[in-house]
């Protein structure tokens, strides 16, 4: 079974400071990780992707994040917080069937609230 | 880019009526479609996924006469809330992968539909 948790429910930054939103997971299998965004009452929007290939991933709108095995975790990062910046985001980890080419089911985490204060 | 159109984003009906939720993937093949729901200040919970062509899995817990999803082609796909109660109200959400989730596609999102039942 696969798993995810989010740490904090709620972080608040200034703008421009560092955003650090916290994700760690459990896998029985290699894990593809996802962030996305979700602002209020609207669908999800992928940030950024990790699918076995680089373990620095780059999103867009500047955020980025890193799988790091060792500690079971893929943080998203932005260097610097913009106001637009303020949403839920949340961290996923999807199985993989068919050896491992293809996506299974898409768990997600709590989710965290970004609050983006002036 | 790959769209997933979702309607009704809102809908309100009376206790004890069915309302049908429609996904329909606007240019890819949406081979799979999994549905979520997310209850307020909560996470997305997976429903059921579906196969096109083939009956839906629903995830534990999830009364399958009471949430009918329908997959018969590889454009669209429903989920039919039989009989709402104000428990159902909720946000329901869709996503779609294609070519059988071959990780080089990822999941599409549709926007969520907003469901109040009073």
């Amino acid at each position: 079974a696969q798993s995810v948790t989010q740490l904090g429910s709620h972080v608040s930054v200034s703008e421009g400071a560092l955003v650090l939103l916290r994700c760690n997971y459990s896998s029985s299998v290699p894990p593809y990780l996802f962030w996305y965004v979700q602002y209020p009452n609207q669908g999800l929007q992928l940030l950024l992707k990790y699918t076995s290939a680089a373990t620095l991933v780059k999103g867009i709108n500047g955020f980025e994040a890193e799988f790091k095995k060792s500690e079971t975790s893929f943080h998203l990062t932005k260097p610097s917080a913009h106001m637009s910046d303020a949403a839920e985001y949340f961290c996923a980890v999807s199985d993989s069937v068919g050896g491992g080419t293809s996506y299974g089911k898409l768990t997600f985490g709590q989710g965290t609230i970004l609050t983006v204060h002036p | 880019g790959a769209v997933v159109s979702q309607h009704p984003s809102r809908v309100i009906c009376k206790s004890g009526t069915s309302v049908k939720i429609e996904c329909r993937s606007l240019d890819f093949q949406a081979t799979t479609m999994f549905w979520y729901r997310q209850f307020p200040k909560q996470s997305l919970m997976l429903m059921a996924t579906s196969n096109e062509g083939s009956k839906a899995t629903y995830e534990q817990g999830v009364e399958k006469d009471k949430f009918l999803i329908n997959h018969a082609s590889l454009t669209l796909s429903t989920l039919t809330v039989t009989s709402a109660h104000p428990e159902d109200s909720s946000f329901y959400i869709c996503g779609g992968t294609r070519d059988r989730g071959r990780l080089s596609y990822g999941y599409t999102f549709g926007s969520g539909t907003r469901l109040t039942v009073v």
